[in-house]
């Protein structure tokens, strides 16, 4: 089946910092989601894309889907400390929708 | 728009227990809502599709005698961990898929099982 491979698995940055985290696929996806989870929360959605090439901006987040359609990057801008959480990005291929592993984000003041 | 809520938000129960779990979406129908469980520290892992009016389809390796799942209305699924033993402690988290494939989460369940 379809895998994502989502990196970093953690960072721990310093507030103010850029972040920037990947997904890759093995195989294409017609649609890349970004979510976020707050401890002991759902996630809620960041940013949708439905585009190969699509570059879409949602505040300090920026996030784009692959030109090949196997990959997709979300940045953070001049981080704060609610941004801390996890970062989830899924995939969308014919059938069903797949979640990465989750990048935990930790942010220090 | 889009909100998804849950109930019970956490719940404690005894082993060999059956616990009901509601997930409904509160302003819009919701034909496709989804179940998941999330281990601490670890990604969503998809338990079932529940869809309006049918059974429900479990993904490989779920049990659908132990998790009962009903979607007896547009805005109202409930999943139900029957006979829980403590190795079903988790996060279960429910979605609604609004149009698309977007889905809409709701806040989660923290099940123990002691």
């Amino acid at each position: 089946g379809q895998q994502l491979n989502q990196s970093p698995q953690s960072m721990f940055i310093q507030e103010g910092e850029d972040v920037s985290m990947n997904c890759t696929s093995s195989s294409i996806f017609n649609t890349w989601l970004w979510y976020k989870q707050d401890p002991g929360e759902g996630p809620v959605l960041l940013i949708a894309l439905y585009k190969a090439g699509e570059l879409t901006s949602n505040g300090r987040l920026t996030a784009q889907f692959g030109i090949t359609r196997k990959d997709s990057f979300l940045n953070i801008s001049a981080s704060i400390p609610s941004d801390v959480g996890i970062y989830f990005c899924a995939g969308r291929g014919n059938n069903d929708m797949r979640f990465g592993a989750g990048t935990r984000l930790t942010v220090k003041p | 728009g889009a909100v998804v809520s849950q109930h019970p938000s956490w719940v404690i129960c005894k082993s060999g227990t059956s616990v009901k779990i509601e997930c409904r979406s509160l302003d819009f129908q919701a034909t496709t809502m989804f179940w998941y469980r999330q281990f601490p520290k670890q990604s969503l892992m998809l338990m079932a599709t529940s869809n309006e009016g049918s059974k429900a389809t479990y993904e490989q390796g779920v049990e659908k005698d132990k998790f009962l799942i009903n979607h007896a209305s547009l805005t109202l699924s409930t999943l139900t961990v029957t006979s829980a033993h403590p190795e079903d402690s988790s996060f279960y988290i429910c979605s609604a898929r609004v149009s698309g494939w977007e889905q809409f989460f709701g806040p989660g369940t923290r099940l123990t099982v002691l």
